[in-house]
């Protein structure tokens, strides 16, 4: 079945980097896009953005332009989240999930199992 | 951006009773090229994931059970759970796709009365 398998939890400093993974199987890695969600812990879902491998196209929310960086390895059909200059707000579960299509305007199903990064000082 | 607003925040249901969550977008999701909302549900259990129920507002994801429904056009939006069973405390999300940057509705919490 479809599954996205994200890399384990991880504790960084301000002002360092991170780069979660998230491994796909169960279809066609070029025929869909994967997108990144983020939580902070007991709030709500925002969405980072997005990217389309057999392009290589991104689409990025403008509060993370120039500091996340999306990338897709299609031969190992995983795709990687990168953030940097890492700040204690950026404390959250990041979860990657599935968009239908090669489009980045639809919904995620299914989900990865999330990665906590915890920042701090 | 599109601001999507939830209402309750939470609501407590008695088992097999109906509940109704609401979700109103600051602009209409209804694209006429298409006749569809750009509206998907999802439902976050407890330390899970969230995962996706309904899809174009009201199509019923492969696996969900029918007691689910999404209903609504333009800016309002409903889901309804036509009979509230254990496995359904979770928090439910709405989330518009029809512009960048995608946008959540902030949540409500269902709990058992």
């Amino acid at each position: 079945q479809v599954q996205l398998v994200q890399s384990g939890a991880e504790v960084k400093r301000t002002g360092s980097s991170v780069k979660v993974s998230c491994t796909a199987s169960g279809y066609i890695f070029t025929n869909y896009g994967i997108t990144w969600v983020r939580q902070v812990p007991g709030q709500g879902l925002e969405w980072m953005g997005g990217i389309i491998p057999v392009f290589g196209a991104t689409n990025y929310a403008q509060q993370f332009q120039g500091r996340i960086m999306m990338t897709a390895d299609k031969a190992t059909t995983t795709v990687y989240l990168e953030v940097n200059s890492l700040r204690s707000e950026d404390t959250a579960v990041y979860y990657c999930g599935v968009s239908p299509g090669n489009q980045l305007l639809r919904w995620l199903e299914p989900w990865g199992q999330g990665t906590l990064i915890s920042v701090s000082s | 951006d599109v601001v999507m607003t939830q209402s309750p925040d939470s609501l407590a249901v008695s088992l097999g009773e109906r509940a109704t969550i609401n979700c109103r977008s600051s602009q209409s999701l209804f694209y006429g090229s298409t006749n569809k909302n750009y509206l998907a549900w999802y439902r976050q259990k407890p330390g899970q994931s969230p995962e996706l129920l309904i899809s174009w507002a009201s199509t019923r994801q492969s696996g969900v059970p029918d007691r689910f429904s999404g209903s609504g056009s333009g800016t309002e939006f409903t889901l309804t759970i036509s009979s509230l069973q254990a496995e359904d405390v979770a928090v439910y999300y709405c989330q518009q796709y029809y512009s960048f940057p995608l946008t959540f509705g902030g949540g409500t919490k269902v709990e058992i009365k």
